[in-house]
């Protein structure tokens, strides 16, 4: 199977800073690693994604990044507003279809004004 | 577009109690994913189907969950004997070819 560690588990930021949070997996395997959003009451929503064949992905103050090597990917969001307070989740899947998301634990993202 | 619809919304039940649980994907789309996510935790994948087909169940716990999808549009996920471990938002997602997973607004159980 696949593990996927996601850190930190609450992160506190000023509004207008850039905000970072980082992910490892286990299975060397792994080629699909998107992230989701989830407001409180909310469906998770994917925010980008990123395939094996990229480092680097870029959509809307999202900057996602990922390292193979040290099987590390992270999200990094710039310019951070109130609206972007939510849970984070990254994932991976290391089936073909990319079907099987094996998920983080979650970020907790508090912007405040 | 309709996006995914869950229902019941919410469920509450006594351990022992069986419950189903109802999901309509969105349109066209062959892959249908059921997940449970503990609060305060990320979904864990159940189960998912492609058209009418189990294809990956390994991570139902068989005994007591059981999930149809018998014409490849709608499913349902069943526990037969819930437990108070079973409390979680049960969340149904969807997609077309494997690509992005859309999810429902999720089943909310609690297990007194």
């Amino acid at each position: 199977g696949e593990q996927v560690e996601q850190l930190p588990s609450i992160l506190r930021v000023q509004e207008g800073s850039s905000a970072s949070i980082n992910c490892t997996y286990e299975n060397s395997a792994s080629n699909y690693f998107p992230w989701y959003k989830q407001e409180p009451g909310e469906n998770p929503k994917l925010i980008i994604d990123i395939r094996s064949n990229m480092e680097r992905k870029q959509t809307q103050g999202l900057i996602v990044l990922l390292d193979k090597k040290a099987k590390r990917f992270s999200l990094h969001i710039t310019d951070t507003q109130p609206g972007d307070s939510a849970m984070y989740f990254c994932a991976a899947s290391a089936d073909s279809g990319y079907n099987k998301l094996t998920f983080g634990k979650g970020t907790v993202l508090l912007v405040s004004p | 577009e309709a996006g995914v619809t869950q229902s019941p919304r919410y469920a509450v039940l006594q351990e022992g109690q069986a419950v189903s649980f109802w999901c309509d994907p969105i349109s066209g789309h062959d892959t249908l994913y059921w997940y449970q996510q503990p609060r305060d935790q990320g979904p864990q994948l159940l189960v998912y189907f492609r058209d009418e087909a189990v294809i990956d169940n390994s991570q139902l716990p068989s005994d007591r969950f059981s999930a149809v999808r018998p014409k490849g549009t709608n499913s349902t996920l069943k526990i037969q004997s819930a437990k108070q471990g079973d409390t979680a938002t049960y969340l149904c997602a969807s997609s077309f070819a494997g690509y992005e997973q859309y999810f429902g607004p999720g089943t909310r159980l609690t297990v007194l």
